[in-house]
Formats: structure tokens, sequence, C-alpha cells
């Protein structure tokens, strides 16, 4: 069964720094998601991306936020400035219109 | 603002024994209800959806828009459930780009 895929599964950064989360989404689908979930917290929604831009975007996901799909297989999201509270679990999801599916998710440590 | 509520933060009880996983929503236009199911480990799955009204894995969930509700129901609970089970809502007519809004999710425990 296809599946989403993410890399890298830790990331283990300096706070200041810039950092790229990966995903591969399944082949077939046209939606795109990006979720965080702090440590104890529930899981949120980030963005949402169909046909190369943002569809839908939380009061989380402010000007440090960027998606990208740099290709036609890769969908990425970059923090530009990372900051203590941005350490969390981010999920990447993808679907053709129904059910979304979930990757395993990249836990961001943020030092 | 559309909200997820699930009241158990964590349920436990002996193999056999029937489940009940509680979700409450609010969300004013027409919702599309979830639930996904995260074993030890491993990623989030979708376990069901209210529009495909089916059962999975011997689950079943009813939406209830009077009471605002999707309870998860299973009538004999089985070791191999034990996980975080999830709620979440959406917009049913907002088409695939609207973002999931879960709840805090549930941990299940099924003891032998």
């Amino acid at each position: 069964e296809p599946e989403v895929t993410q890399t890298p599964s830790h990331q283990v950064t300096q706070m200041g720094q810039e950092v790229i989360l990966r995903c591969v989404p399944i082949s077939n689908h046209l939606y795109f998601y990006w979720y965080r979930q702090i440590l104890g917290q529930k899981v949120e929604f980030l963005v949402s991306f169909y046909n190369n831009e943002i569809s839908e975007k939380s009061e989380i996901f402010d000007d440090q936020f960027s998606v990208e799909r740099p290709d036609g297989s890769n969908f990425t999201l970059k923090i530009r400035s990372t900051k203590l509270e941005d350490s969390a679990m981010y999920f990447c999801a993808s679907s053709e219109r129904g059910p979304q599916h979930f990757g395993d998710g990249t836990r961001l440590s943020i030092l | 603002a559309q909200r997820v509520t699930q009241p158990e933060k964590l349920l436990s009880v002996f193999k056999g024994a029937p489940v009940e996983l509680k979700c409450n929503y609010s969300y004013s236009g027409s919702p599309e209800l979830f639930w996904y199911v995260q074993y030890s480990r491993q990623r989030l799955q979708l376990l069901l959806r209210h529009i495909s009204r089916e059962s999975i894995k011997g689950f079943t969930a009813d939406l209830n828009k009077g009471e605002t509700s999707f309870h998860l129901k299973k009538p004999f609970a089985q070791e191999e459930d034990s996980a975080m089970y999830y709620c979440a809502l959406r917009s049913y007519s907002g088409g695939g780009a609207d973002g999931l809004t879960f709840g805090k999710g549930t941990h299940l425990i099924i003891q032998p």
C-alpha cells in the first residue's frame, strides 16, 4: 500500500537556524498538508496546499513558515528562524479529496 | 470556530468488555467526522469516516447531529485495540483542501 514518507525522522537544530522538513506524498494525491503536535498536546493543522499554492493556513502558520513543492514528488516545510516553541512532531499528510493519509512524522528538537 | 472534544484522556477496559470512546464537536456548518488510530510507534491511520458508515476492526461510529457527537464503539474489546484514538472534523463541503481539527485523543488500554 502506498505511504506518505517523511525525512528525517528526527531533526535537532539550534535556535535561530533554518530547518527544512521533507515529505513525499502518495503519488496520485492532489492535496498536501502539514500538521504539528507539541508534546502532550493535540495535533494542530498548519497548512494545506493544492495546485501549487496554499489553500488554507492556520494562525500558527506565520511568516516564519513556508511550504514548497520543488519538484513532482517532494513537499517541504521550511521554518526560517526556529524558536524553542517550534519543538514538536511535524506530520505531513496527503489526499486525493477524501481521507488524509499521514506520514510517520519528523520530531523537531530546537536547542 | 470548530472544536472537537474527547473528554477521556485515558480509558482502560478489560478484554471482551464493550468500549465507547466519546467525541463531541462544535461546528456551525456541515461536518465530516473521522476517527484516526495511532498504534504504538506507528503513524496515524484512518479508522472510520462517518460518510462511509462502515465497520472497521469491529468499530462503528454514528454521527448524531442532535447531540453533536461521533462516539466510537466496539462491543468486545481485544488487546490489539490498545492505542491512541483521535476524533477529527473538517468541513463536509470544503473540498479536499480543508485541514482537520483534532481532539486531544484518548489512550485506550485493553487489559487482559
